[in-house]
């Protein structure tokens, strides 16, 4: 592993599933984000992490949820999907919260029908 | 609101120069980035400025004027492989990272 990792690469789901998607970071960043990326918009916070243990809602956080159990996974829940979730969803990291460089994972295409 | 404004899409020419503009409204600055980002994939870090000036890398330079809200990237020597879109992102002042929808850059042989 180098930088983050994400999985899966890209999932059709039905409506009302619940998926979570995976990221993994080896660069002992203390700070991790979960952007959503529609066509047309900027990139959207879903949820951060500042350090392992804590979590913050970002801009559009409704339908999903996150946890922090240590410094290097991330994971990203919906609890039941919509097609309204249906977006390419990017992790991030830096090595703390503020004003720092974001490490981007290769990101996760998502769509629910 | 904040909101960043930057054109949806340029196009140039091999080997030519492009400026592109971004300008923002945030409340309060700690920051301005651009990334760029090839279709299909991550955004990568090209610049970080956070006091008015130019600074220089390579090929690609940022400029920023806090007084005006207000940046520009320069790509110099143009390349078809800078074909990506550029994303500026500003810091405001509780450290939340406000994006730009991103400028499409095309470049024409």
């Amino acid at each position: 592993i180098a930088g983050i990792t994400q999985a899966p690469t890209s999932q059709i789901l039905a409506a009302g599933r619940r998926m979570t998607l995976r990221c993994t970071q080896d660069m002992r960043h203390n700070a991790m984000y979960w952007y959503r990326q529609d066509l047309g918009l900027g990139l959207r916070l879903i949820h951060y992490s500042n350090t392992a243990g804590t979590t913050g809602k970002g801009e559009v956080p409704d339908g999903y949820s996150v946890s922090r159990a240590n410094t290097d996974d991330f994971p990203l829940t919906l609890a039941s999907a919509v097609p309204s979730q249906t977006s390419v969803y990017f992790c991030a990291s830096s090595s703390v919260s503020g004003a720092n460089v974001l490490t981007f994972g290769a990101g996760s295409r998502l769509t629910v029908l | 609101g904040q909101n960043i404004d930057q054109p949806t899409e340029m196009t140039a020419t091999e080997g030519a120069i492009v400026q592109i503009n971004c300008t923002y409204q945030t409340s309060g600055f700690n920051g301005l980035f651009w990334y760029q980002q090839h279709a299909g994939e991550a955004p990568t870090f090209l610049s970080y400025n956070v006091l008015d000036g130019l600074e220089e890398k390579g090929r690609f330079s940022s400029f920023l004027s806090r007084s005006k809200g207000y940046s520009y990237l320069l790509l110099k020597e143009l390349q078809m492989k800078d074909s990506a879109s550029y994303l500026c992102a500003v810091t405001n002042s509780n450290y939340q990272l406000i994006w730009g929808a991103g400028t499409k850059l095309i470049i024409k042989p």
